[in-house]
């Protein structure tokens, strides 16, 4: 089946610097791709998606850049803040399906350092 | 707050008990889903409903039955579970196409 990774399963940053959190997927027709962020004891939160006509997207703090030529994609986060520790994962999907059947990578856990 | 919620939070549960997971979305969405998270491992896609109907079964034990009575709830019926299905069970809704909203989960433990 298809599978999506992710580069690192955990990556701590200093306060108020800038992350970067990478995903490789493997599926040439996906054409949609997210970003969640999933708080501990929480359900995962929507942050950021992008449609595989674009490479980059801005939200607050937030970018993500799509790279489909290396089947990448990266969520860079600024000015990252101890609210951001959390696992962030991502997923992806293609126009095959009615509605959305996401696959996920296993996640990062991003820890924040005061 | 995502316009999903699940309840209970947390269940235990012994291996002979019946229970159930309800969902309820007020998002207006036309698809929901159940999706299982294990500890290192991606979410798990178990069953998708579209307009109430079933329309993914992702190779998932019958013990684990899933209801969709209308488009804003969604049940997911428990029985004879084993203890390798102690695992958060997590809901979504989702438009057509687009980003899927999750519930809280709910943290089974099966014992």
């Amino acid at each position: 089946g298809e599978s999506v990774g992710l580069h690192l399963p955990t990556l701590s940053v200093q306060e108020g610097d800038n992350s970067i959190i990478n995903c490789a997927y493997s599926n040439s027709a996906s054409d949609y791709f997210i970003w969640y962020k999933q708080e501990s004891g929480k359900g995962p939160q929507f942050i950021i998606d992008i449609r595989s006509n674009m490479d980059k997207r801005q939200g607050q703090r937030v970018t993500v850049l799509l790279n489909k030529t290396v089947k990448h994609l990266s969520l860079q986060i600024a000015a990252t803040q101890p609210g951001d520790s959390a696992v962030y994962f991502c997923a992806e999907s293609s126009a095959n399906f009615g509605n959305e059947k996401l696959t996920f990578g296993t996640g990062t856990r991003l820890t924040i350092i005061p | 707050e995502t316009g999903v919620t699940q309840t209970p939070r947390h269940l235990v549960m012994g291996m002979t008990n019946k229970k159930s997971l309800k969902c309820e979305q007020h998002l207006g969405h036309n698809a929901m889903y159940w999706y299982k998270q294990s500890a290192k491992k991606p979410l798990e896609l178990m069953f998708v409903y579209n307009f109430k109907e079933q329309t993914e079964n992702n190779s998932v034990p019958s013990r684990f039955s899933p209801e969709c009575p209308n488009s804003s709830h969604l049940f997911l019926h428990l029985h004879t579970l084993q203890p390798e299905d102690s695992a958060l069970y997590l809901c979504a809704s989702s438009p057509r196409r687009g980003q899927l909203s999750f519930g809280q989960g709910t943290r089974l433990t099966v014992v």
